[in-house]
């Protein structure tokens, strides 16, 4: 079967650094997403990553690993309006995205 | 542009009654999608459609029905609701299906009793 696991909840503190883990297994690769969804509302997409390596884009960086099966969100400064979900997707085979049951960040001040 | 519009908002069904959850973009994407999102639980592709007239299955297709007439709208027919289909579905498009990334609706909240 396919599958996507992150951590269910983090907490971290305004103006910290926060990694947030995926580990994928699915049925071919085509691509890792994150998506960010704040509370009662749609996602938003943050990053994508085909190629292993460190995506950089302001205050968020994503880290793939294909032969580990390996993903990351580093979150750098954070600010309250950081407090959200973290959804990691993986592009299978067949060009659907399998998605992770999300992490859920928490800021405190 | 107003991006993916999805109505309604939210919606309270009894058993056995059937809705449309409406869905339009007007970004000109090709591909749209219907996910269903559950507590605790990563969203669930329910059908998807690679341009107009064309749908595919996604992996919870049972008790929905999708048409693609045209480029902008894609509604999700619910038949004989049960309670199982209590959910939060989403609307999302993208403009490839690779790796593009896909703009989400704001949602629509069912209950059904």
């Amino acid at each position: 079967g396919q599958n996507i696991d992150q951590p269910t909840e983090m907490t971290a503190t305004e103006g910290a650094i926060v990694q947030i883990n995926c580990t994928y297994q699915t049925s071919g690769f085509n691509g890792l997403f994150w998506y960010q969804q704040h509370a009662g509302e749609a996602p938003t997409f943050l990053s994508y990553n085909v190629l292993d390596g460190l995506e950089e884009k302001g205050r968020f960086s994503s880290f793939l690993s294909r032969s580990k099966g390996y993903s990351y969100l580093l979150l750098k400064e954070l600010q309250m309006k950081d407090s959200a979900s973290y959804l990691c997707a993986v592009m299978d085979s067949n060009y659907q995205l399998i998605w992770g049951a999300g992490t859920k960040l928490i800021i405190k001040p | 542009n107003a991006g993916v519009t999805q109505t309604p908002k939210f919606r309270i069904l009894k058993i056995g009654q059937s809705m449309t959850l409406q869905c339009a973009q007007d970004m000109n994407h090709n591909y749209m999608y219907w996910y269903r999102q559950d507590p605790g639980m990563g969203l669930k592709l329910i059908y998807y459609s690679v341009g107009a007239g064309i749908t595919d299955k996604g992996e919870v297709p049972n008790g929905y029905n999708v048409s693609r007439s045209t480029t902008e709208d894609f509604p999700l027919r619910l038949e004989l609701a049960a309670p199982s289909q209590t959910s939060v579905y989403f609307c999302a498009s993208s403009y490839e299906r690779e790796v593009d990334e896909q703009f989400f609706g704001p949602g629509t909240r069912l209950t059904v009793l």
